[in-house]
């Protein structure tokens, strides 16, 4: 039940086209969903994150839609560039005194070519 | 911009050898975090702490691990006996109250037990 489900693993996009990756959770104690970008090498960095009392949110071209009822969420990256070109994860953790604990998707390993 | 600084980036370690890792969370933050990543693997959580004590820890984080606060800015985790399959990377991470910030994760230290 505390597991996050993340697909694809691996995806391939053209510049300049929308990436994709999704989520799904089960633990409906969940109330906060970051995402993460990770290049080799480096520890994640927070990217955009929702809560479950908005649908959707977008920072730029990064863009998280929010289906509370079917318990999935997705990160939508437009005009896509090389430069995003990362491991992508998805997270979700209850919010808790001192318990912040993330669980992680097992990531999405995002290429843009040219 | 503040970073959570990770020492050593790379560690390698005889198998039953006890390791140190250490880390300089953001000063003004109040949870900490050590987390690990297998190679190609998800991020996995180990262990919270907050006011001096651990909040919560996973399975992975039995007797074998321990972390400390030393003092006011370091924080420190260590491996007794360390096994093969505990080579990995291992994130720190911390973060301050009004938890929409997210975390702030370090680069990592990359632990290879041989």
């Amino acid at each position: 039940q505390q597991q996050v489900k993340q697909s694809p693993q691996s995806l391939i996009v053209q510049k300049g086209g929308i990436s994709i990756i999704n989520c799904a959770y089960e633990n409906t104690a969940f109330d906060y969903f970051p995402w993460y970008q990770q290049f080799p090498g480096k520890g994640p960095a927070l990217l955009i994150a929702i809560r479950p009392d908005v649908s959707e949110k977008k920072e730029g071209r990064f863009t998280i839609s929010f289906n509370k009822s079917a318990k999935q969420f997705s990160l939508h990256i437009m005009d896509s560039q090389p430069g995003d070109s990362a491991t992508y994860f998805c997270a979700a953790s209850s919010r808790g005194f001192g318990n912040e604990k993330l669980t992680f998707g097992t990531g999405t390993r995002l290429t843009i070519i040219p | 911009e503040p970073e959570v600084t990770q020492t050593p980036s790379h560690q390698v370690t005889q198998m039953g050898q006890e390791v140190i890792l250490r880390c300089v969370p953001i000063s003004n933050h109040l949870y900490f975090y050590w987390y690990r990543q297998i190679l190609g693997q998800k991020v996995e959580f180990l262990v919270s702490f907050y006011n001096n004590e651990i909040s919560e820890k996973s399975e992975i984080f039995d007797d074998q691990f321990s972390v400390e606060r030393p003092d006011g800015s370091n924080f420190t985790l260590k491996i007794r006996s360390t096994k093969l399959e505990d080579s990995a990377m291992y994130f720190c991470a911390s973060s301050e109250p009004g938890r929409d910030y997210g975390y702030t994760f370090g680069s990592g230290t990359r632990l290879t037990v041989v």
